[in-house]
């Protein structure tokens, strides 16, 4: 969806290296979601913000960073990269409480070696 | 070191074939449950819902049934195409919670 992106599309990096990986959208939605996916996986909760304010984690936070600079942007950041955190990461917003429906954006495709 | 994925479950059907997806949940406190459909190389899109208080919802070619006593959900698509070949997610949250994801399903669609 394009009014979801994410940037880089791809990323390899070494062990111990910091990544940030960034999220903009133009849906004017509140909240907004981090998500890494594995081969074989469903969808795995990292960070979510329902505002500008608010940051929580999700179920799989260790490891993980984030930052929500505006509305429109919400940053994920890996302090110090580790093999294990090799995935698919995926940016989503949805809108008001409780939505079923998010809005994804393509996907950052990262390799740690 | 190295994960090892999981495989997932397959779906092969022939164009034109009806498709019938399944999903297994476990938290009777769910009160949505959600699919979404993932194409190669891109992020999940929203196909349909259904609430706990319902136990089927159509929309346009797929329907969506809801068994609470077996905690099961799934997912019929009519005149299955060439175009429905994807990943399909099913998802479940509580009132207000956040969604929680499955592990999905492939759906091959044959010419």
């Amino acid at each position: 969806d394009a009014d979801v992106t994410q940037t880089p599309r791809n990323r390899i990096t070494k062990t111990g290296k910091r990544i940030m990986l960034e999220c903009s959208q133009t849906k004017g939605h509140d909240r907004m979601y981090w998500y890494r996916q594995d081969p074989g996986l469903g969808l795995r909760l990292i960070y979510y913000s329902f505002d500008v304010k608010d940051i929580n984690k999700g179920e799989i936070s260790d490891g993980y960073s984030v930052s929500r600079q505006a509305q429109a942007k919400f940053s994920l950041s890996l302090e110090s990269a580790i093999p294990n955190q090799t995935a698919l990461y995926f940016c989503a917003t949805s809108v008001g409480q409780g939505a079923n429906e998010q809005f994804f954006g393509p996907g950052t495709r990262l390799t740690v070696l | 070191g190295e994960s090892v994925g999981l495989h997932l479950p397959t779906l092969s059907v022939q164009e034109g074939d009806n498709s019938i997806i399944n999903c297994a949940y476990s938290n009777s406190a769910s009160d949505y449950f959600i699919w979404y459909k993932q194409e190669s190389g891109k992020g999940p899109q929203f196909i349909i819902d259904i609430r706990s208080n319902m136990d089927k919802r159509q929309g346009q070619r797929v329907t969506v049934l809801l068994n609470k006593t077996v905690k099961h959900l799934s997912l019929q698509i009519a005149a299955t195409q060439p175009g429905d070949s994807a990943v399909y997610f099913c998802a479940e949250r509580p009132s207000y919670g956040k969604l929680t994801f499955g592990q999905g399903t492939i759906l091959t669609v044959h010419p």
